[in-house]
């Protein structure tokens, strides 16, 4: 089983600076996919940033990166250059196998960022 | 990119009534779609594991009765909440694994549902 721990249940930002949101791991897989979703207001879910268990890089996508620091079980989403846009529900998700084998996911609580003008 | 349609995106019933919610893949095809549940202010858990052709798989403590799954094509899942009580009321989102590498999940718009 997979457990992911949030254990920030809110943040605040100023705008243009960049922020971390913590994500720490449970899991005696030897295979296992880190997810981050962001949530609005709206409810619907977006796929941010995935990081194999196997990756030697941390994986980046455009101003989203994730710290992968597989000896701490940490995946820390970083947010470079905060856009008010950026303010909403965010859930670190673990997946087991890294293959597609099996797609179900574990949230975390989730992390409600707030970024001020 | 992949696209999964939910429907209705919110529904009010009475209680003791039963309400279908519609998953759709729009541009793809899709053998297994997820169905979570998130109350408010809280995390998604998982439900069930809807599977084409085959039996839901339930998660621990689902009533199959009363969430009832059906996949009934290669783009279509759907849940029917029987009997609904106020305590069905929550927010309903699907999801089928397409896009971005073959394990990540694309999440529908989410379907509220209230009971009064």
């Amino acid at each position: 089983a997979q457990k992911i721990t949030q254990t920030q249940p809110g943040m605040f930002v100023q705008e243009k600076e960049a922020v971390t949101l913590d994500c720490t791991y449970d899991t005696s897989d030897q295979s296992y996919g880190l997810f981050w979703y962001k949530q609005p207001s709206s409810g619907e879910m977006i796929f941010l940033i995935y990081q194999g268990s196997y990756d030697e890089q941390n994986a980046t996508e455009g101003r989203y990166s994730l710290n992968f620091q597989k000896a701490r079980k940490s995946a820390n989403l970083v947010i470079s250059a905060s856009q008010l846009g950026d303010s909403a529900m965010y859930f670190c998700a673990g997946q087991r196998g890294s293959g597609g084998s099996n797609y179900k996911l574990t949230f975390g609580k989730g992390t409600l960022l707030t970024v001020n003008p | 990119g992949a696209v999964v349609s939910q429907h209705p995106s919110w529904v009010i019933c009475k209680s003791g009534t039963s309400v279908k919610i519609e998953c759709r893949s729009l541009d793809f095809q899709a053998t297994t779609m997820f169905w979570y549940r998130q109350f408010p202010k809280q995390s998604l858990m998982l439900m069930a594991t809807s599977n084409e052709g085959s039996k839901a798989t339930y998660e621990q403590g689902v009533e199959k009765d009363k969430f009832l799954i059906n996949h009934a094509s290669l783009t279509l899942s759907t849940l029917t909440v029987t009997s609904a009580h106020p305590e069905d009321s929550s927010f309903y989102i699907c999801s089928a694994p397409r896009g971005f590498g073959a394990n990540v999940l694309t999440f529908g718009a989410g379907s509220r549902l209230t009971v009064l």
